[in-house]
């Protein structure tokens, strides 16, 4: 089946910015979403399609894509922003319809 | 507002068969295709199954496919998962989420409900 890979964390300073990416084959062929799930909380939509926001996510969220693989990026990261990150798609193997990257645990120093 | 509650988790034994319910209010619940996504303790988010508004389009993941049904009543604004042959790889939080009709993005989750298979 298709995957989508992500590097388990990554850090980054108060204030700074954060690029955390998704690999995927299936990713050539359809758009990432991106959530942020927090500790013993439900996880949050927080970029879809191209590059939209849901409303009440900050701007400092964007995404990206190019090839097989497709970013999300936080500009000024501010200490509440840490938590694990998921990207999705549409799965391109034919076996699932939808598949789930591991996971970034994303940490604000 | 949009609210997605589950219910119906618990502890079973392996072999033992388990009804997951979520009840949703705050939108058109028979415009959108829903969808069970589980957690298992300590892991990353895994699709399970989605089920469009109409019931006519229906997907399960490999891992669940023929142990799991999921459905769906409109009249009563839920969505339902009913989990037989449970196996201890099925412990997880299942969550219900939302999605549209085409896409792959869920813009909506409920709380989730722990599902726990030992014995």
């Amino acid at each position: 089946s298709s995957e989508l890979t992500q590097d388990p964390a990554v850090s980054v300073a108060l204030g700074q910015t954060v690029r955390i990416t998704c690999q995927g084959d299936s990713l050539r062929s359809y758009s990432a979403s991106w959530y942020q799930q927090k500790p013993g909380q439900a996880p949050v939509l927080v970029i879809y399609g191209k590059n939209n926001r849901p409303a009440g996510i900050p701007d400092r969220f964007s995404g990206s894509s190019s090839g097989n693989t497709a970013s999300l990026t936080i500009t000024g990261a501010q200490a509440e922003d840490e938590a694990d990150y998921y990207c999705n798609s549409r799965d391109n193997s034919g076996s699932h319809l939808v598949v789930f990257g591991g996971g970034t645990e994303l940490t604000v120093l | 507002e949009v609210q997605l509650v589950e219910s119906g988790g618990g502890l079973v034994k392996p072999g033992e068969s388990l009804r997951l319910s979520c009840a949703a209010s705050g939108f058109i619940f028979r415009s959108f295709t829903m969808n069970w996504v589980r957690q298992a303790p300590g892991k990353g988010l895994e699709w399970v199954s989605s089920l469009s508004s109409s019931s006519t389009s229906i997907n399960y993941a490999d891992s669940v496919r023929g142990r799991f049904t999921i459905s769906r009543d409109n009249a009563k604004d839920s969505l339902y998962l009913q989990m037989n042959s449970l196996r201890a790889e099925d412990m997880a939080v299942y969550y219900c989420a939302r999605s549209q009709y085409g896409d792959y993005h869920f813009d909506s989750w409920g709380q989730g409900t722990l599902v726990t298979v030992s014995s």
